[in-house]
């Protein structure tokens, strides 16, 4: 059963402090998507690639945030420093972008979330 | 653009009445559209899809949506709540807007509440 992993699970941190969240798509997915999300805001789109490269990172703060995917199976979202305001469950989807046809198929598979806690 | 806007941030059912969470869409484009449940402290679950097949779809767990474009509407539908159902439904939408775009537009999420 192919899952969207994501590590860790629960992080702690100080303010000021580097964090580094890790994805690791379904084998074979041709999309990565970081999604934050809030009980203020809901849920945000960060960032997505496609084949491993930035489509749009528009939704993400460039002065902290950064997110890459050094391989086919590895995505990361880094946060340096850190904020309270960042305190936030953090997701990761992947999926399989196609065009069959007339159809458009773009179904995301969601992480469980790293939920972050900066104090 | 796209847009999507749940009708309802809350609902509330008993046990074993039906279920019916509203959601409208914007689109330039053909779309697709998906509803996502979130259970506490979980992530999302695909729940079901459309994408310009049947327009009324069946999910898991006894969901299923109308796809009704005159209404621009995709409500999901379930005959019978459970108390496992107890969670935040999200209706998605996605279209080609734009060269190479493939992002979701998620609604604010409706929370469903069954009471026993």
């Amino acid at each position: 059963d192919a899952r969207v992993t994501q590590t860790p699970r629960h992080k702690v941190t100080e303010m000021g402090q580097e964090v580094t969240m890790r994805c690791q798509p379904i084998l074979g997915h041709n999309t990565v998507f970081w999604y934050r999300q809030t009980m203020m805001q809901g849920l945000e789109l960060l960032a997505y690639f496609r084949n491993r490269a930035p489509l749009d990172d528009s939704g993400m703060p460039k002065d902290r945030f950064s997110a890459e995917m050094p391989d086919a199976t590895l995505a990361t979202l880094k946060i340096q420093p850190s904020e309270p305001r960042d305190s936030a469950v953090y997701f990761c989807a992947s999926g399989l972008v196609q065009l069959a046809g007339a159809n458009f198929y773009n179904e995301q598979f969601f992480g469980p979330g790293t939920r972050l806690t900066v104090l | 653009a796209q847009s999507v806007t749940q009708l309802d941030s809350h609902v509330s059912v008993s046990e074993g009445t039906p279920v019916l969470l509203r959601c409208n869409y914007s689109s330039s484009y053909s779309p697709s559209l998906f509803w996502y449940v979130q259970h506490p402290n979980k992530g999302l679950q695909l729940l079901l899809k459309y994408t310009s097949a049947a327009t009324l779809v069946k999910g898991i767990n006894g969901f299923e949506a109308e796809f009704k474009k005159s209404e621009t509407s995709f409500h999901l539908t379930k005959p019978s709540a459970h108390m496992s159902d107890a969670a935040e439904y999200f209706c998605v939408v996605s279209d080609l807007a734009g060269a190479g775009s493939y992002q979701l537009t998620f609604g604010k999420g409706t929370k469903l509440s069954v009471i026993p």
